[in-house]
């Protein structure tokens, strides 16, 4: 059974760097996709970004100018880093593991199979 | 703002069926695009519950069903209990080549 598990700070400063690494166990995190959501308080999800094992990536364009996410296979942990946070960015992070299949009409699609538990980032001084 | 539309709550009492709507457009579900469903317990992270309009991963009950006509999908729950008392969100492609998740709706189990 696979098994995802984020770690890092709770608590970031404004204009700081959130970082945060996401641990996959029970499994290789090669020849997988692997994305980052947010959920901020009391409301919906938010997709951020994903890694492919080899590197390649992709993020929500409304994030992408201050999203970097970045793979170490050695570790089988993936990370997040987002820059010059603010008080929007507060959330709940959740680490997931994103399969992604081809459809002879429509192309490649996906969902996410496997969710970390989350962690709350708040973003104060 | 989410391209895919949920009602905010639906509710039903124990052993009802109810359905939560996904409604997007033809740049989404209507392109052809499929839907998934996640299951979010209180203080819990989402589940996979329905992957591909209708599939079933292991282990999720055969008393949730999934269904995609035209630009919606639906996911329909039989025989509500009390543990279905959630909040379900939706999720597809776009082809303005984003993701998705609708905006959620919390199942309330009267």
């Amino acid at each position: 059974q696979v098994q995802l598990q984020e770690s890092g700070p709770g608590l970031v400063k404004p204009s700081e760097t959130l970082s945060l690494t996401c641990t996959v166990s029970g499994g290789s995190i090669s020849s997988y996709y692997w994305s980052w959501i947010r959920q901020p308080p009391g409301k919906g999800l938010e997709w951020i970004g994903y890694i492919y094992y080899s590197g390649s990536t992709n993020y929500n364009p409304s994030l992408k100018s201050r999203v970097t996410i970045s793979v170490d296979t050695s570790k089988n942990q993936f990370s997040l880093k987002l820059s010059s946070v603010t008080a929007a960015d507060t959330a709940v992070y959740y680490c997931a593991r994103r399969i992604e299949y081809y459809d002879i009409l429509t192309g490649y699609q996906y969902y996410f199979d496997y969710w970390g538990q989350g962690t709350l980032v708040t973003v104060s001084s | 703002q989410s391209v895919l539309t949920q009602p905010p709550s639906v509710s039903g009492a124990p052993g009802q069926r109810v359905t939560i709507s996904c409604t997007g457009s033809s740049s989404n579900i209507g392109a052809g695009y499929d839907v998934h469903w996640y299951q979010q317990l209180p203080g819990t992270a989402p589940k996979l519950l329905i992957y591909g309009n209708s599939n079933r991963p292991s282990g999720v009950p055969d008393r949730f069903s999934g269904s995609k006509s035209g630009t919606s999908a639906s996911l329909a729950i039989t025989g509500l209990q009390a543990e279905d008392e959630a909040d379900y969100y939706c999720q597809s492609y776009d082809s303005s080549l984003s993701g998705w998740f609708g905006g959620g709706t919390k199942l309330t189990v009267l």
